[in-house]
C-alpha cells in the first residue's frame, strides 16, 4: 500500500520558468493539502483539494500559483514564472474524508529551488 | 488568531532525559491537536494526537498534556533516545491543519 507519492523530488527552475509539481494521494483517498515549507519555519496551508473540485485556497498567493486534482490522474500545483522567493519545500498530504480528526498522511515533498 | 506559537525552537537533551515542547493557540474553534515529527528530506509524519476534552494522551513514551483553559499543549518524551532526534511541530485543526514553527530536537548519546 503506496503512501503518499510526489515528484520530481527536487526541482530547478531559472526565474521565470514555470514549476509544476505533482502528488498522488494514498489509494482510497480523495481529499488533497498543499503546503509550503520556508527553510527553519513550520508547513504553511496553500490549498485544500478534492476530486475536480478547490474546496479552500486561502492559503495559496492570487498570483501565479494554481493547483487542480482531475477526476484522473495527481493533483498539480503550478508556479508560474517562479521568483527566487518561491524556493521552498512543498508537501502535499492526503485523507480518505474531511474533518478536524482525520489524520493527513504526507508525502515526501518537493524541494523546489530558484536560480 | 489562527496561529499556534510553539518553543522551544532547539532543544537539546542528554540520552535519557525527558524532552518537552511547548504550544500555545488562540481560536477556540481549535478541535484536535496533532503533533508530527519530520526528519530531514522527508515529510511530517503523525506521532500522537489529543482532542480538547481530555487532558493527557500517553503512547509509548510520548505524552500530551493538554490544558483548555490555558489553551496551550505540550509534547513530553520520555527517556528520551538519538533515534528521536527530529523536528517536532504541534498543530491545530479545525478546518484546515495549522501548524507550529516547529522544535528541533537533538538527543545526544
Amino acid at each position: 500500500n503506496a503512501g503518499v507519492m510526489q515528484n520530481p523530488r527536487h526541482l530547478v527552475r531559472r526565474r521565470g520558468q514555470e514549476a509544476r509539481l505533482r502528488c498522488s494521494p494514498m489509494k482510497g483517498h480523495s481529499h488533497v493539502y498543499w503546503y509550503r515549507q520556508l527553510p527553519e519555519e513550520g508547513l504553511k496551508f496553500m490549498v485544500y483539494l478534492q476530486k475536480e473540485n478547490i474546496i479552500d485556497e486561502s492559503g495559496m498567493p492570487k498570483e501565479r500559483f494554481s493547483a487542480e486534482f482531475p477526476k484522473e490522474g495527481p493533483s498539480i500545483l503550478r508556479i508560474q514564472q517562479v521568483v527566487r522567493g518561491d524556493s521552498a519545500a512543498y508537501f502535499c498530504a492526503s485523507s480518505p474524508i474531511a474533518g478536524s480528526y482525520n489524520e493527513q498522511f504526507f508525502g515526501p515533498g518537493t524541494r523546489l529551488t530558484v536560480l | 488568531q489562527q496561529q499556534v506559537k510553539q518553543s522551544p525552537q532547539s532543544l537539546i537533551v542528554q540520552k535519557g532525559g525527558i524532552s518537552i515542547i511547548n504550544c500555545a493557540y488562540e481560536n477556540t474553534a481549535f478541535d484536535y491537536f496533532p503533533w508530527y515529527q519530520q526528519f530531514p528530506g522527508k515529510g511530517p509524519a503523525l506521532l500522537i494526537a489529543i482532542r480538547p476534552d481530555v487532558s493527557e494522551k500517553k503512547e509509548g513514551r510520548f505524552t500530551i498534556s493538554f490544558n483548555k483553559s490555558a489553551k496551550q499543549f505540550s509534547l513530553h518524551i520520555m527517556d528520551s533516545q538519538p533515534g528521536d532526534s527530529a523536528t517536532y511541530f504541534c498543530a491545530a485543526t479545525g478546518s484546515r491543519l495549522t501548524f507550529g514553527e516547529g522544535t528541533q530536537l537533538t538527543v545526544n548519546p
